[in-house]
């Protein structure tokens, strides 16, 4: 059982704007970074997104993501093929005094 | 350019010890910057924090493996590495190493990973 909660799936055509959320508490979201890490099949994590918002050097900026007290979102604007894989939400945890890690969420483009 | 690559064995019996070392190309563990960290996934399963580790020594468990877990380093050959004892089949999964950011608490380098398979 995840601390951080996210939908196990997520879909849209090419173009659609999708948007993952990530539900926490006030030891994790609330308080602290949030990150977001793409993985395809195969292949280790990369880093998508960190403190709530920023985007690393070389992601698109068709990623982004926000946040709203417990909860967080990664929203993908102008869906690609190139997008399908699995993303995973993170926090630091005060009262874990650790990281968790969302369950991941798939994304299909239909 | 930063590299990190795992290494260890791919098959360890019930019970064992497991040791994974994680090499570090084109940026010094002995950083005031950085953590090193670990982090595993089983098969089809998501992400789970291991633990990390300072260049000072300094070092913070998943609380659900700590009794089990021991982090170290060696500057001196630019590794840190991993002892997880008393295998189970639950300890079956991918591993890989990380860098993480001191002040943002993000990892933001992963090494490609490593498969360990517990089993007799």
């Amino acid at each position: 059982q995840s601390v951080l909660t996210q939908p196990p799936s997520a879909s849209g055509t090419p173009g659609q704007r999708v948007t993952i959320s990530c539900s926490g508490s006030s030891s994790n979201i609330d308080g602290n970074a949030v990150n977001w890490y793409q993985q395809f099949p195969g292949t280790a994590p990369k880093l998508l997104v960190y403190n709530d918002n920023q985007r690393p050097s070389g992601v698109p900026d068709r990623f982004s993501g926000s946040k709203s007290g417990t909860s967080a979102s990664l929203i993908i604007s102008g869906l690609q093929s190139d997008d399908e894989a699995d993303y995973y939400c993170s926090a630091w945890d005060d009262s874990v005094i650790g990281y968790v890690f969302g369950p991941g969420t798939k994304v299909t483009v239909l | 350019q930063l590299q990190l690559q795992e290494s260890g064995p791919g098959l360890v019996k019930p019970s064992a010890t497991l040791s994974l070392t994680c090499s570090v190309s084109g940026d010094s563990i002995n950083s005031s910057s950085h953590y090193w960290g670990w982090i595993r996934q089983p098969p089809g399963g998501g992400l789970e924090w291991i633990g990390s580790i300072y260049y000072s020594g300094n070092s913070y468990y998943n609380p659900s493996l700590k009794s089990r877990l021991i982090l170290s380093l060696d500057t001196s050959e630019n590794q840190f590495s991993l002892r997880l004892r008393s295998l189970t089949a639950a300890d079956t999964a991918v591993y890989y190493c990380a860098r993480e950011l001191v002040t943002m608490y993000v990892f933001d380098m992963w090494g490609q990973g490593t498969l360990v398979t517990v089993s007799s």
